[in-house]
């Protein structure tokens, strides 16, 4: 499978808080996204990568920012961290024309 | 827009037997992909298996087969002579074959559990 590093993988922080989560993938893929697991509610996108510099928003975009400044690393930015962004990230990567995507193992963010 | 239905939040069967997981979707488009994805207590996701709308023929990897159900927006999982391993949510998702942003559309899961 694909090297996806995802750094940190858990992180307790306070409300108000600027946070950033990396992903780090080794294998050249393309495209990148962030997803967050809620309980009940699967994954959701919030935002994705098309390439470097190229992003995107997803369904559940409201308060995050992303970064993209090398094809290695999609970087998750929470300016100031809400309890209701408390939830288990995921890093995904896709290479081009196949379809499968290649998970991290996540990031578990608890905002108190 | 479209949905995905996992009604089903656990399930549970014993070891060396069968078990179907239950999935509907809600779309008005007719080329689509459909997807069950495995996450064990590790929490990485991984692909279990993939179904292209265009084709009639279910698909199967080994000792996971679906029964895709077009006309009624049906795509469950079965598993067969279940594994200990096989414990783990299982989530189904749908992807337009439209667009280029790939975003899929995610179940809410099912928690199987596998008894010795």
């Amino acid at each position: 499978d694909a090297g996806i590093t995802q750094s940190p993988r858990h992180k307790v922080t306070e409300t108000g808080t600027p946070v950033t989560l990396r992903c780090h993938q080794t294998e050249n893929h393309r495209y990148m996204y962030w997803y967050r697991q809620d309980p009940g509610h699967g994954l959701r996108l919030i935002h994705y990568s098309y390439g470097v510099k190229d992003t995107d928003k997803g369904e559940v975009s409201d308060g995050y920012s992303v970064s993209r400044s090398k094809t290695e690393d999609f970087l998750l930015t929470l300016e100031s961290a809400t309890s209701s962004q408390t939830s288990v990230y995921f890093c995904a990567t896709r290479y081009g024309v196949m379809e499968k995507l290649f998970f991290g193992s996540g990031t578990q963010l608890s905002v108190l | 827009a479209q949905t995905v239905t996992q009604s089903q939040p656990e399930m549970s069967v014993q070891e060396a037997e069968t078990v179907t997981l239950s999935c509907t979707y809600d779309t008005s488009e007719s080329d689509y992909y459909l997807f069950w994805y495995k996450q064990p207590p590790s929490r990485q996701m991984i692909l279990v298996i993939r179904q292209e709308a265009y084709k009639q023929q279910n698909a199967t990897e080994n000792r996971f087969s679906v029964n895709f159900q077009k006309a009624a927006k049906s795509f469950s999982l079965k598993i067969s002579d279940s594994q200990l391993g096989d414990a783990a949510m299982y989530f189904c998702a749908y992807r337009s074959a439209s667009g280029s942003n790939y975003q899929l559309i995610w179940g809410a899961g099912t928690k199987l559990i596998i008894k010795p």
